[in-house]
């Protein structure tokens, strides 16, 4: 089983405020990575991390930003929510580029008034 | 570029029945394939992968897929479903390109069962 946790689950909040959305693996994985995934629509790569102080905007431009100051940890920032921001947010680690499996943690649904 | 379909949006079977979910790739070497499935208010979970060798892979919860190459697709199956496999499922393919590695997911299926 999958040792990859994201806080909160669910959260309400509006429009303006900052936000950090949290992600830690117990695994040791170097890669991780933040998803975007609207109802019916297929995860789309916001941000990822090859390692420690690597951080790389994926295929979706999103206007949050991420850090990676230790393994563990991923966090992802929206400095200003707006209801455009209003999604689903999912984490995922991997061991390595060779296996390409992610593990992912159970997501926090976002909901920007 | 690298990209993955799942033509059906959802599918609905009965308990018991056998079910298979489409996916197709476009990859121009041979990929990494991926079944995910996602339970409500939950992060994805691997069901099986295909990496190389045999094209018939078995997973988790009685779930088997194969591998086609002269078709592009990678179709997931189980020869009977019970109601607690009602969730959404995901085909992904993983690909190399120059400076890294990227994993692509199809828009899932979302799967379900009628008693």
């Amino acid at each position: 089983e999958a040792d990859i946790y994201q806080t909160p689950r669910y959260l309400v909040i509006g429009t303006g405020k900052k936000i950090t959305l949290e992600c830690s693996q117990t695994m040791g994985h170097d890669k991780m990575y933040w998803y975007q995934q609207d109802p019916g629509m297929e995860l789309h790569l916001i941000h990822y991390s090859y390692g420690v102080n690597s951080t790389e905007k994926g295929d979706l431009s999103s206007e949050s930003t991420v850090s990676r100051i230790r393994t563990e940890h991923f966090p992802l920032t929206l400095e200003s929510a707006r209801p455009s921001h209003t999604s689903q947010y999912l984490c995922a680690s991997s061991e390595s580029a060779v296996s390409y499996e992610q593990y992912f943690g159970p997501g926090t649904r976002l909901t920007v008034t | 570029a690298q990209s993955v379909t799942q033509p059906d949006i959802h599918i609905t079977v009965s308990e018991g029945a056998s079910l298979e979910l489409r996916c197709n790739y476009s990859y121009g070497a041979t990929p990494y394939l991926f079944w995910y499935v996602q339970s409500p208010g939950q992060g994805l979970q691997l069901l099986l992968k295909y990496f190389s060798g045999d094209t018939l892979v078995q997973g988790i919860k009685g779930f088997e897929a194969e591998f086609k190459r002269s078709q592009s697709s990678f179709n997931l199956r189980k020869p009977s479903v019970h109601w607690s496999d009602a969730a959404e499922y995901f085909c992904a393919v993983g690909a190399g390109y120059t400076g890294g590695f990227k994993t692509i997911f199809g828009a899932g299926t979302r799967l379900f069962v009628k008693a």
